[in-house]
């Protein structure tokens, strides 16, 4: 069973588009995340939810939206497509924060 | 700030000990954590050790704390080329909230 999943895997889009990328798990955790890992490797939060409700919102261009529909889904879209916003987008979910689990990670390439 | 710097890179040769070092910037944090990345996969979590303790082990895994210098190091000993991967440390950063601020990672590399 996956815990934590994520689609698509890959995703390959032309600037100026908008795209949503899915996460899902099935832990029964309250908390969501959304990192983002450049191609340096460098990992940053971007948004978590708790039951729902946005509890961190780092700073992140308004292009970028995320929608907890219920507590075990977490989906982020993405406005107007930037070269910039090309990056792997990991979900996570956690019932205390020092337990996080992963998905594996949508790349996102932005042509 | 929220810097969690660490070394780039490492290379050992399989069967050595593997040291990896991160130094942290808030000294409020509760839990520090090392996570794994293999590649093409997500992070996954090691170990964490809470900020009264200075050490903790868990089989070939050794974390050491020095809170004085905030430096976090993981030791993993015999090290496997399975062990082949990025290691990112992480602390928690203010207070209650459930933010985690990562290290640049360091990718370690097992010679056979």
């Amino acid at each position: 069973d996956t815990a934590v999943s994520q689609t698509p895997k890959y995703l390959v889009t032309q600037m100026g588009n908008d795209k949503s990328i899915k996460c899902e798990q099935n832990l029964g955790h309250d908390t969501m995340y959304w990192y983002k890992q450049d191609s340096k490797k460098f990992l940053k939060i971007m948004f978590s939810y708790n039951n729902k409700e946005l509890i961190i919102n780092e700073t992140v261009p308004n292009r970028f939206s995320p929608k907890s529909p219920d507590k075990a889904h977490l989906n982020l879209h993405i406005n107007s497509l930037e070269l910039g916003d090309s990056a792997v987008y990991f979900c996570a979910s956690s019932q205390v924060v020092h337990e996080q689990y992963f998905g594996p990670g949508t790349r996102l390439t932005v042509t | 700030g929220e810097d969690v710097e660490q070394s780039l890179f490492l290379s050992v040769r399989e069967g050595d000990s593997s040291v990896i070092n991160c130094t942290y910037t808030d000294s409020s944090s509760t839990y520090l954590y090392w996570y794994k990345q293999e590649p093409g996969a997500g992070l996954q979590l090691l170990t964490y050790i809470f900020s009264n303790m200075d050490m903790k082990q868990d089989q070939r895994l050794t974390v050491l704390l020095n809170k004085k210098d905030k430096h976090l190091s993981l030791r993993i000993a015999d090290t496997q080329t399975g062990d082949s991967a990025i290691y990112f440390c992480a602390e928690t950063y203010g207070g209650a909230t459930n933010k985690l601020i990562f290290g640049t990672g360091t990718l370690l590399a097992v010679q056979p």
